[in-house]
């Protein structure tokens, strides 16, 4: 079955660490996506990639790093500097980034990241 | 600044009756709505959608009706099923595309048997 795998479902850093959560997909979308959901807040956008070797920020960047050197692949370093990194992670994938009407985002199941 | 406003937490309904969720925007730019379900534990998944195009979108049990002078949709749940219990978010995007989502903050919706 196509679809996107986020790993692993629950992870716990200590704090001053970087974490990386992985996300992987087989459905041959060009786009993917990390949303951070906090209680209250809804889905923020943290980075997209509308194709490989290519990403851009969205709302919520800072303390965040990206990489897309493959098309089925999007990781997301959560780095020492992101002030709050306590969240549920969520990846995403759409057919295509651009005049995409027609292409909802697929989520994983997400990941959710402790840090103490 | 919340763009998509879901002023609504949540919502109880009986089981067969309607629901009704509902979600105002700011942002004139968005021409694109969608629903999306979530259970407690997973990711969204992609319910239905509206292009500004049109005020009404039906499929299945799910409809929703897009008021672009009021900047209001909403979605219709009938009849009301117990599996249909989760939150919804409403989302939103300008003309380009969805590359830039912008989400609501959810109704959770409990359905009483």
């Amino acid at each position: 079955d196509g679809g996107i795998t986020q790993s692993p479902k629950y992870l716990f850093r200590k704090e001053g660490q970087n974490v990386t959560l992985s996300c992987e997909q087989n459905l041959n979308h060009d786009a993917m996506y990390w949303y951070r959901q906090d209680p209250g807040q809804g889905l923020r956008l943290i980075y997209y990639s509308q194709i490989v070797n290519d990403f851009q920020k969205g709302d919520i960047a800072e303390g965040y790093s990206v990489s897309r050197e493959k098309k089925e692949s999007f990781p997301l370093t959560v780095t020492s500097a992101q002030k709050n990194p306590t969240a549920f992670y969520l990846c995403a994938s759409s057919i295509s980034g651009r005049g995409g009407n027609n292409s909802p985002l697929h989520f994983g199941n997400g990941t959710r990241l402790t840090v103490t | 600044d919340q763009q998509v406003k879901q002023n609504s937490p949540s919502l109880s309904v009986q089981e067969g009756r309607i629901s009704i969720l509902n979600c105002d925007y700011t942002n004139s730019m968005f021409d694109y709505f969608l629903w999306y379900k979530k259970y407690p534990a997973e990711g969204p998944t992609f319910l239905i959608s509206i292009s500004s195009i049109k005020d009404k979108n039906e499929d299945g049990r799910f409809t929703v009706f897009l008021n672009k002078s009021a900047k209001h949709l909403s979605l219709h749940i009938v009849p009301s099923q117990p599996g249909d219990s989760a939150v919804y978010f409403c989302a939103a995007s300008g003309v380009f595309g969805n590359e830039k989502l912008t989400f609501g903050t959810g109704t959770r919706l409990t359905i009483i048997p």
